[in-house]
């Protein structure tokens, strides 16, 4: 199963909104709306920012919203904050053989 | 609070078995119905998942699910006596060198949940002679 792809860097202006995108294929994140994303600072876990495409767990901002479209998805920051700077990555079901596959990250600098 | 802590040893010899333990607190396996995994992340690169094991306190199915990829190398399993859960990784080499996460998937509503809202804070495992 091949990764899910993401640029590899993307920036913003504080109070700006930025859009990371993932894509994917029919038997991936366009089969399924199980599209997760992780928040990574350097030297830490992941932490779930969305789960379900665009849920998101208690205690993430509502400044990030997901999407998709056909096969890609899509993760949107608003009101664009320092502490955001950090690696995203999105994950999405495969199915009952492969199971999860992750992107390859993108790197989020808050200019 | 939910907390994960992986252990082990954080160098491993080549062609050697490569053995974490995640122990749960905070939670308790026994009484709880959540599958537990194992992703891990080489130096400078990406997230890449193991694989979980399935736990429910009242229909304990021991269920375990593997990456393709590593399926032929990998044993996930549960000790519900210490609230922890392991992974073994044999015939490791260098390209197993990688910092190693242990997560509980959830909240999904799905009746096989693929995000990880729990995550150990990662110990590093390098593959070296």
């Amino acid at each position: 199963q091949s990764a899910l792809t993401q640029p590899r860097s993307v920036s913003g202006s504080p109070g700006q909104s930025v859009t990371i995108s993932c894509t994917g294929t029919s038997s991936d994140v366009g089969g399924y709306n199980y599209v997760s994303w992780y928040q990574q600072h350097p030297g830490r876990a992941p932490k779930l920012m969305i789960y379900d495409v665009n849920k998101r767990p208690s205690g993430v901002p509502d400044r990030f919203s997901g999407s998709t479209s056909g096969n890609t998805a899509s993760l949107t920051i608003s009101g664009l904050q320092a502490e955001d700077e950090a690696d995203y990555y999105c994950c999405s079901y495969t199915g009952s053989y492969t199971f999860v596959v992750f992107g390859g990250g993108t790197k989020l600098t808050v200019l | 609070q939910l907390q994960l802590q992986e252990s082990g040893p954080g160098l491993v010899k080549p062609s050697e078995t490569l053995s974490l333990t995640c122990t749960v607190s905070g939670g308790s396996i026994s009484r709880s119905t959540y599958y537990w995994g194992w992703i891990r992340q080489p130096p400078g690169k990406g997230l890449e998942w193991i694989g979980s094991v399935f736990y429910s306190g009242s229909t304990y199915s021991g269920a375990t699910y593997y990456s393709p990829s590593l399926k032929s190398r990998v044993t996930i399993s549960v000790d519900t006596s210490k609230n922890e859960f392991s992974l073994k990784l044999s015939s490791v080499t260098a390209a197993d060198t990688a910092v190693y996460y242990c997560a509980r998937h959830g909240p999904s509503s799905s009746s096989w949940p693929p995000e990880f809202d729990y995550w150990g804070q990662g110990t590093l495992v390098t593959v070296s002679s």
